[in-house]
């Protein structure tokens, strides 16, 4: 099974500010997801990343969110200007070519 | 597009007792997976069993098994002598085979085990 870490594990930040979310893969992936639970909520997706490019996105991940892989290896999502909408636990996961999405510890974020 | 419904918040079962997780889904695909996330208070997501929409046959993994009715679109989870670590909260999830592969949660179901 794939190992995944994320960094920070807890971040708060002041509204308005950005924030940069890392997902660290411990070997090469094909296919990265970032999902979000707002506490006490399902989880939702937010979007998917495959040969260094956005495959898919919904409807949260609007223009204040971007994600890149700036050094081939780690995976980022970045908020620009978070609210307080934004507090939530945010989960990043691989795939290869199986069936299962392999989920990180999880980032928790707190806007305050 | 798809949805997932797990029409009970929360449900409690004695330890060593069998309880039993329900998920519907609504999809116009034929082909998909089917998938039992926990969640325990650490907050970490766990596979604790998948399901291919094309196999017949339901799938177990040591006490957990499942229902899977592929006409009714019903996806339930049994989990049999259920023990103290078994406490979580449990998601249903669906991926289609197509595009992304996104996968698409329920509200999740909260088991609580009595000792």
């Amino acid at each position: 099974e794939p190992e995944v870490t994320q960094t920070p594990s807890h971040q708060v930040t002041q509204m308005g500010q950005e924030v940069i979310l890392r997902c660290v893969p411990i070997s090469n992936h094909l296919y990265f997801y970032w999902y979000r639970q707002i506490l006490g909520q399902k989880v939702e997706f937010l979007v998917s990343f495959y040969n260094n490019e956005i495959s898919e996105k919904s409807e949260i991940f609007d223009d204040q969110f971007s994600v890149e892989r700036p050094d081939g290896s780690n995976f980022t999502l970045k908020i620009r200007s978070t609210k307080l909408e934004d507090s939530a636990m945010y989960f990043c996961a691989l795939r290869d070519r199986g069936y299962e999405q392999y989920f990180g510890p999880g980032t928790r974020l707190t806007v305050t | 597009a798809q949805t997932v419904t797990q029409s009970q918040p929360e449900m409690s079962v004695q330890e060593a007792e069998t309880v039993t997780l329900s998920c519907t889904y609504d999809t116009s695909e034929s082909d998909y997976y089917l998938f039992w996330y926990k969640q325990p208070p650490s907050r970490q997501m766990i596979l604790v069993i998948r399901q291919e929409a094309y196999k017949q046959q339901n799938a177990t993994e040591n006490r957990f098994s499942v229902n899977f009715q592929k006409a009714a679109k019903s996806f339930s989870l049994k989990i049999s002598d259920s023990q103290l670590g078994d406490a979580a909260m449990y998601f249903c999830a669906y991926r289609s085979i197509q595009g992304a592969q996104k996968l698409v949660f329920g509200q999740g179901t909260r088991l609580t085990i009595n000792p």
